[in-house]
C-alpha cells in the first residue's frame, strides 16, 4: 500500500524568510499529488496539484509556489513567508487509473510564521 | 463545478448514542462521494467512499454512508459513538478524471460521557 512522508512535521519560521516542505510518497507510481492548507479552525484549501513530473496546477494565486523534480516528489516552497502563511499543510495522492482519485493524506506539517 | 456543504459546523453526541453527519453535494453527473476523518493534528484518513453499486456503503471503524441521489445526499451514521470518534470530519465529491476531490468545511464532532 502506498506511504507518504512529511518534512518536517513542525516548522517555525519567521516572516520573510524562505520555505521548503518536502512530500515523498512510496508504494505508488505517477501519482497525482497535492498541497493543501489548514488554517486554524478552517477547512481545506487545495493549493497546487499535479498530475505527473514538472506538471503543476495553481489553484490559488499568492507567494508560494510548488515543484514536482521526481514521479513520488512533491515540494511546497515560498521565497518570503507572510504571517498568513501559518497553518496545517498536507499533501495528498490520488491514485492514478481509477475513475476519480481517492485521495490519501500524509500526515502533515505544522508551519507557524512569527 | 462540484460544492459539498456540510451544514452542521460542530455537533455533541453523548458516548453509547447515535451518529449521524449531513452532506449535500452538487453535480450534474454521476458523483464520487467520501467520507475523512481528522484526529487533531493528524492528516486525513478515508472512512469510505461510494462510486457505483448499492447506495449503502459500509467504511471503517463502524461507519457506514447511505447515498440518496433524490436529496443530493451522502450523510454518515454510526450506531453508537466511542470517545475516540471525537474528531473533524469532511465529506468530499469526486468527477471523473483527474481532476481534485472538493471537500466540505467539515463538521467537528465532539462526544461527552
Amino acid at each position: 500500500s502506498q506511504t507518504i512522508h512529511q518534512w518536517p512535521a513542525t516548522l517555525v519560521q519567521p516572516v520573510g524568510s524562505p520555505l521548503s516542505l518536502e512530500c515523498t510518497v512510496e508504494g505508488t507510481s505517477n501519482p497525482n499529488l497535492y498541497w493543501y492548507r489548514q488554517a486554524a479552525g478552517r477547512g481545506l484549501q487545495l493549493l497546487f496539484y499535479s498530475v505527473g513530473i514538472g506538471q503543476i496546477s495553481s489553484e490559488v494565486p499568492q507567494n508560494l509556489s510548488a515543484s514536482r523534480p521526481q514521479d513520488r516528489q512533491f515540494i511546497l516552497s515560498s521565497k518570503k513567508l507572510l504571517l498568513s502563511d501559518s497553518g496545517f499543510y498536507l499533501c495528498a495522492l490520488g491514485l492514478a487509473g481509477t475513475r476519480t482519485d481517492t485521495q490519501y493524506f500524509g500526515p502533515g506539517t505544522r508551519l507557524t510564521v512569527l | 463545478a462540484q460544492s459539498v456543504t456540510q451544514p452542521d459546523i460542530h455537533i455533541t453526541v453523548s458516548e453509547g448514542a447515535s451518529l449521524e453527519l449531513r452532506c449535500n453535494y452538487s453535480y450534474g453527473a454521476t458523483p464520487y462521494l467520501f467520507w475523512y476523518v481528522q484526529s487533531p493534528g493528524q492528516g486525513l484518513q478515508l472512512l469510505l467512499k461510494y462510486f457505483s453499486g448499492d447506495t449503502l456503503v459500509q467504511g471503517i471503524k463502524g461507519f457506514e454512508a447511505e447515498f440518496k441521489r433524490s436529496q443530493s445526499s451522502f450523510n454518515l451514521r454510526k450506531p453508537s459513538v466511542h470517545w475516540s470518534d471525537a474528531a473533524e470530519y469532511f465529506c468530499a465529491v469526486g468527477a471523473m478524471g483527474n481532476t481534485p476531490l472538493v471537500f466540505g468545511k467539515g463538521t467537528r464532532l465532539s462526544v461527552i460521557a
